[in-house]
């Protein structure tokens, strides 16, 4: 059973593009965030929800658009891609909002052309 | 100044040795602590956490804290060639309480 799942695992597109990355947990945790993970492996926090509430809202481009549906889902939408946002993005959750024990995704490879 | 620090190594060590790998973080009121592993092309996986100052043990691994000095370790004991991977230091519940901060990681070589 995949605790924390993402779809696509690999994303390949054009700049400008808007591309959109989605997030599920089935562990009924309370809180999901969003890191980008640049080239050298620097793990940078963008957004976190806590049932369905935006906490984190770090200094990220306004292209990039978090939405949670419900707990258990967490999209993020990129829009007019550019070649900086290559990176690997990671969902992860936590039981609350606490910075205690989070849990990851497998990523996305996300490589703008 | 950067939130968590910890050196890029790489670190090697030969198999069976004790590795030793270090971070320090600029909070100084910071409440837990992490340790994640993560393999290349993996996800980060998460080894241990500590909340208090001192060591705590499980299995090969100790995490050590000394709060006054602002600084985190992992101590490996009879590193297996397993073992190699990048470590990522965690640190949250400083003064953005919801927040985590990753350092950079320390890479690790354990050789046969």
């Amino acid at each position: 059973d995949t605790a924390v799942s993402q779809t696509p695992k690999y994303l390949v597109t054009q700049m400008g593009n808007d591309k959109s990355i989605k997030c599920e947990q089935n562990l009924g945790h309370d809180t999901m965030y969003w890191y980008k993970q640049d080239s050298k492996k620097f793990l940078k926090i963008m957004f976190s929800y806590n049932n369905k509430e935006l906490i984190i809202n770090e200094t990220v481009p306004n292209r990039f658009s978090p939405k949670s549906p419900d707990k258990a889902h967490l999209n993020l939408h990129i829009n007019s891609l550019e070649l900086g946002d290559s990176a690997v993005y990671f969902c992860a959750s936590s039981q609350d909002a606490d910075a205690r024990t989070q849990y990851f995704g497998p990523g996305t490879r996300l490589l703008v052309l | 100044q950067k939130e968590v620090e910890q050196n890029s190594g790489p670190l090697s060590v030969p198999e069976g040795a004790i590795a030793s790998l270090n971070c320090t973080y600029s909070d100084r009121g910071s409440q837990s602590f992490f340790w994640y592993r993560q393999y290349s092309g993996k996800s980060p996986e998460l080894i241990m956490f500590i909340y208090s100052n001192g060591d705590k043990e499980d299995g090969r691994f100790t995490a050590q804290l000394n709060k006054a000095s602002q600084y985190v370790s992992l101590l490996i004991r009879d590193s297996q060639p397993s073992d190699s991977a990048t470590y990522l230091c965690a640190v949250g519940g400083g003064y953005n309480f919801n927040k985590f901060y990753f350092g950079s990681g320390t890479k690790l070589n354990v050789k046969p």
